[in-house]
């Protein structure tokens, strides 16, 4: 059964600060990987999709890494400001149409 | 184009009463799904749809029913809510690129 692990649960980074989040998963026979963020009370919003075959994604300030033999992702953002404060979540799809989620890294960005 | 939209957003039922979530797209696709989304465990999927007419159960399907009658709908009933089914409930669909799109939620208590 596929589970998937986001560390840590909650970080807090001053503005401008290059940071990393990061997700595992159990099972490497993914169809393909998501990152979504969610904003308090707020829908989940697509940040990056990377299929299994990619190694990874890119878009603005954001990047995402998949390494399917070791079970990692990893989002890094960049020079992170205060609106990048929100809940990241992964997600991974496998066989089939069932998407796992992991409980996600509130992140807080100061001023 | 709206996205994914969702009614209600929010709902108080008593336990025993039943209820019907609607939740519909206007990006023409093919694929739908219902998740619930509870404190610690991240989005779990309940049921889902791979076009019109056709669902299928998820993760967590017990005590749901759905219909997908046109394929820009997809119906979440519970027949006889329990407080066990409090919970934030989030709509998602998915086109040919695989991402998928979520609606605002619904957040629903069971008193």
């Amino acid at each position: 059964k596929q589970e998937v692990t986001q560390i840590p649960a909650a970080l807090s980074v001053p503005e401008g600060e290059n940071l990393v989040l990061n997700c595992s998963f159990t099972d490497s026979a993914i169809y393909n990987l998501q990152w979504f963020r969610q904003d308090p009370g707020k829908g989940l919003t697509s940040l990056l999709l990377i299929q299994s075959s990619q190694r990874e994604q890119t878009s603005g300030r954001l990047n995402a890494s998949l390494d399917k033999s070791s079970g990692r992702s990893t989002l890094y953002i960049a020079a992170s400001q205060p609106g990048d404060s929100a809940t990241y979540l992964c997600a991974v799809r496998g066989g089939g149409f069932k998407t796992i989620f992991g409980a996600g890294t509130r992140l807080f960005v100061k001023a | 184009n709206a996205g994914v939209t969702q009614t209600p957003k929010f709902r108080v039922l008593k336990t025993g009463q039943s209820m019907t979530l609607l939740c519909a797209q206007d990006m023409n696709h093919e694929y739908m799904y219902w998740y619930r989304q509870d404190p610690g465990m991240g989005l779990r999927l309940i049921h889902y749809s791979v076009g019109e007419g056709t669902t299928a159960k998820g993760e967590v399907p017990d005590g749901y029913n759905v219909s997908r009658l046109k394929k820009q709908n997809f119906l979440l009933g519970l027949e006889s809510a329990a407080p066990s089914q409090t919970s934030v409930y989030f709509c998602a669909s998915t086109g040919d690129g695989d991402t998928q799109y979520f609606g605002p939620g619904t957040r629903l208590t069971v008193l």
